[in-house]
């Protein structure tokens, strides 16, 4: 079956680093990954859309700027947060699929802790 | 993305007994899906289930569908301890994205 991963797992970061997350799809082309955001005891929300090769399409109160999603390949996407605050720490899940109609796969997820 | 409401947020039953869980949603949909999430883990899809169909089999589960009433109901049957988890429903619409409900709390007593 299709297979994402997340790269890595966990990170510890201090306010005011940028850190960046891997998504990768290993045996399939994803045209179109997404990034959600998933609080303690929370449901996922979707913070980005994000088709190979052009800019990412950002959910209302997502801030572009602070959160940086690049699609460079059919393989890969990352999330950069920038200049994190403890307000960031959560739960970053992204998702692949390979195109219009295709189910989509998760990542294991990745644990931010900015503090 | 406005999310649908699951109920109940949390469940606690014995193994063996049977868990059911609801989901209602607003808008219309293409497919309605059910995921599972362990604790601090990424998610596992259960059960797709498209809008012109009113029920899907998958082994010990069973998803309703009724479009009319923007409902879906999960149901788990002879639950086991492994089965304890949070469970999720995500509609899909016209766009590509998921929109997931709140989520069901199950815990299974052995």
């Amino acid at each position: 079956g299709a297979v994402v991963s997340q790269h890595p797992s966990w990170v510890i970061c201090k306010s005011g680093t940028s850190v960046k997350i891997e998504c990768r799809s290993l045996d399939f082309q994803a045209t179109t990954m997404f990034w959600y955001r998933q609080f303690p005891k929370q449901s996922l929300m979707l913070m980005a859309t994000s088709n190979e090769g052009s800019k990412a399409t950002y959910e209302q109160g997502v801030e572009k700027d602070k959160f940086l999603i690049n699609h460079a390949s059919l393989t890969l996407s990352t999330l950069t947060v920038t200049s994190a605050h403890p307000e960031d720490s959560s739960f970053y899940i992204c998702s692949a699929s390979g195109g219009q109609g295709r189910e989509q796969y998760f990542g294991p997820g990745t644990r931010l802790t900015v503090t | 993305s406005q999310q649908g409401e699951e109920d109940p947020q949390a469940l606690s039953i014995q193994e063996g007994e049977n868990a059911t869980m609801n989901c209602s949603y607003k808008t219309s949909i293409n497919n309605l899906q059910w995921y599972r999430q362990n604790s601090g883990r990424g998610l596992v899809h259960l059960i797709l289930i498209r809008s012109n169909e009113r029920e899907k089999h998958s082994g010990r589960l069973r998803v309703t569908l009724d479009t009319s009433k923007k409902s879906s109901s999960l149901l788990i049957t002879a639950s086991r301890a492994a089965d304890t988890a949070s469970y999720f429903c995500a509609t899909s619409g016209s766009a590509r994205q998921l929109t997931f409900g709140s989520g069901t709390q199950l815990t299974v007593l052995p």
